[in-house]
């Protein structure tokens, strides 16, 4: 079974540029998480989506972030513009939500930011 | 809301020996708890979780986990540490009162010495 699948793994920007990073979760998955990970603040929820619909964006740092699910299969984080501070590596996550869920979150591999 | 918090930043250990991780909650009401591992340059791997039952859980690759509510901790141990043990390991709560969201501590970095 495939898991969750994140693009591109590795990303080098330039300060101003644009990213967007990719998610596909599991199918059948109906929740999902963007995390961001760096050494100085650890792992910290930056949005979840719940069928689609953004539930709690309230870790996402400023309004250069964003973050969109268009549809069951696809999730997309973008940064615009990208400042060096948002280097890090963002995962990506998915769960089942229903009756008997006991959190267990599927995590991707990951995508490395930097931003130069 | 809920919160972990993992005492020990780094350890150290020597091939062979315990292997203790800590992990303290803070939550209203007993949550689901869980740990996790990450190997360099890969996403988390569910170790193992605490929802309901039996209070020592078992998981892979040899941990276990002890749900204690009148110590509010969920340590991690390993009776014998293996050089494939090292890792970062991170302790996660998430409430009963619904949503999937998962609140992780800062993590711990393992090390096992020959």
């Amino acid at each position: 079974d495939a898991g969750v699948i994140q693009s591109p793994r590795h990303e080098v920007t330039e300060m101003g540029q644009e990213v967007t990073l990719r998610c596909k979760p599991i199918s059948g998955h109906n929740s999902l998480f963007w995390y961001r990970q760096t050494m100085m603040r650890g792992l910290e929820l930056l949005i979840y989506f719940n069928n689609n619909v953004p539930i709690d964006d309230s870790g996402m740092p400023e309004d250069r972030f964003s973050a969109k699910m268009p549809n069951a299969s696809f999730s997309t984080l973008k940064i615009q513009p990208s400042e060096p501070r948002d280097s890090a590596v963002y995962f990506c996550a998915s769960i089942k939500s229903g009756g008997g869920n006991t959190g267990e979150l599927f995590f991707g591999e990951g995508s490395r930011l930097t931003v130069l | 809301a809920q919160s972990v918090t993992q005492l020990g930043s780094h350890v150290s250990v020597s091939e062979g020996a315990l292997v203790l991780l800590r992990c303290n909650y803070s939550s209203s009401v007993p949550p689901y708890l869980f740990w996790y591992v990450q190997y360099p340059n890969q996403g988390l791997q569910l170790l193992l979780k605490y929802t309901t039952g039996a209070t020592l859980v078992k998981g892979i690759n040899g941990f276990e986990a002890e749900f204690k509510k009148s110590e509010t901790s969920f340590h991690l141990t390993k009776p014998s540490a293996h050089m494939s043990d090292a890792a970062e390991y991170f302790c996660a709560v998430r409430g009963r009162g619904g949503g999937n969201k998962l609140t992780f501590g800062t993590g711990t970095q393992l090390k096992v010495e020959l």
